[in-house]
């Protein structure tokens, strides 16, 4: 499994967009790559997907380098409720949906 | 309504008792977990099904037990606890196959306590 890097912690203020980056050098061709986010005395929930260029959903945008070794989360309009662990996780799906989980990205959102 | 439960939610436990954390989901998934997360770090995997009658151990296993009776209800047994087990368990569900095979679905945590 490719070795994940995230900054361990972010600040932003509510309004503003907030991109959260992810190196994983080592990701194979059979890899995807998945962004969960635990708010407080929660589990983790499941944000995005993707296995390469650019995928948007409802709550996120994810962009994906062309040589698939970096990643980007892009929140836009943080509100005080996106304040959370953000957590990048590489994996193939020859393992049946194993996570494997890191330390995460810290995001604290000001008012 | 909630689709993965746990009980209990907290548990206080003694040192060589037998604690069992139960987790029901009502998703129709095949694949089940149990993660343990200790303050400020991410999940550890302990042990995953992929259906009733199935377990399989995770990347941290020693020390528990997982039972998968029925495709709704996955256990984490541990037989003698121990205050190196004090920490936030989750269990979660998902389906392990398709464009978005890990995508799961936790549930709320239980909180342990070994004392």
């Amino acid at each position: 499994l490719a070795k994940t890097t995230q900054p361990p912690s972010m600040e932003a203020y509510e309004g503003q967009e907030v991109n959260v980056s992810c190196s994983h050098t080592n990701i194979a061709t059979s890899e995807y790559i998945y962004w969960y986010r635990q708010v407080p005395h929660q589990g983790p929930q499941f944000i995005i997907q993707g296995y390469k260029d650019y995928v948007v959903n409802e709550v996120a945008s994810l962009f994906i380098s062309a040589d698939r070794k970096l990643s980007t989360l892009s929140l836009p309009w943080v509100s005080l409720r996106d304040a959370a662990v953000y957590y990048c996780i590489v994996t193939d799906g020859a393992n049946t949906g194993k996570l494997t989980f890191g330390d995460g990205t810290v995001l604290t959102v000001k008012p | 309504e909630a689709a993965v439960t746990q009980s209990p939610r907290n548990k206080v436990a003694v040192t060589g008792g037998k604690v069992t954390l139960s987790c029901n989901q009502t998703n129709n998934h095949n694949n089940m977990y149990w993660y343990r997360q200790d303050t400020g770090h991410g999940l550890r995997l302990i042990h995953y099904s992929y259906g009733a009658g199935s377990t399989e151990k995770g990347d941290i296993p020693d020390g528990y037990k997982a039972s998968r009776p029925s495709q709704e209800n996955f256990s984490l047994i541990l037989e003698l606890a121990t205050p190196s087990q004090t920490s936030v368990y989750f269990c979660a569900s998902g389906e392990g196959t398709g464009e978005n095979y890990a995508e799961q679905f936790f549930g709320p945590g239980t909180r342990l306590t070994v004392l």
